[in-house]
């Protein structure tokens, strides 16, 4: 299996407080991603990254931020969590080929289940 | 319209069955495809991506129609071990992969 952690596993908040989710990672692959999975809906894309200090906005992006100082990690932040952010996050890498185009197929952690009340 | 759609099921299958599920995207400029497993309260895993030409892993065959825009996935000889729910996932053009919802198969004995 990818060497791919999460934490919190599980983390329940109130309505308006912040939270940071983390993605690790050992296997130096370059791209990192975050999606929510939500009854009804296949996984959906909130923000990813290309590389340490270059990300990107995806499907689901708003009330999201997110950082990556270092290869290894990728943080997910709510800076105001709210009851519709109540989810499944992943996260996920793959890794590049030449020219950029990130590879075929994605590993993906073992989940955070965030509940916000 | 879902750009990715798929039966969400439940199929409930015998073990020995075999059992097919259909996937139909949207985007013509789709450039990969593939099946993901997720088992109950676990991660998506990469069954096997899906070539134009068909391609086969054991008891799993993967077929992709490009002229009508589906995808299926064919489990022969069904195992208890195969209960899980399967996401067909396609890559679009920008390199962004796009989830179906699942397709839940459950294996009885």
């Amino acid at each position: 299996d990818a060497g791919i952690t999460q934490s919190p596993r599980h983390k329940v908040t109130e309505t308006g407080t912040p939270v940071t989710l983390r993605c690790h990672q050992t296997e130096n692959h370059r791209y990192m991603y975050w999606y929510r999975q939500d009854p009804g809906h296949g996984l959906r894309l909130i923000h990813y990254s290309y590389g340490v200090k270059d990300t990107d906005k995806g499907e689901v992006s708003d009330g999201y931020s997110v950082s990556r100082s270092k290869t290894e990690d990728f943080l997910l932040t709510l800076e105001s969590a709210t009851s519709s952010q109540t989810s499944v996050y992943f996260c996920a890498i793959s890794e590049s080929l030449a020219g950029g185009r990130s590879y075929n197929e994605q590993f993906f952690g073992p989940g955070t289940r965030l509940t916000v009340l | 319209r879902k750009e990715v759609e798929q039966d969400p099921g439940p199929f409930n299958v015998p073990e020995g069955a075999t059992v097919a599920f259909n996937c139909t995207y949207s985007n013509s400029a789709s450039q990969s495809f593939f099946w993901y497993r997720q088992d109950c309260r676990k991660e998506p895993k990469l069954l096997m991506s899906v070539y134009s030409s068909g391609n086969e892993d054991g008891r799993f065959t993967a077929q992709l129609n490009r002229a009508s825009q589906y995808i299926s996935l064919l489990i022969r000889d069904s195992k208890l071990s195969d209960s899980a729910t399967y996401l067909c996932v396609v890559r679009d053009n920008t390199d962004k992969l796009i989830f179906g919802t699942g397709t839940r198969l459950q294996v009885f004995p």
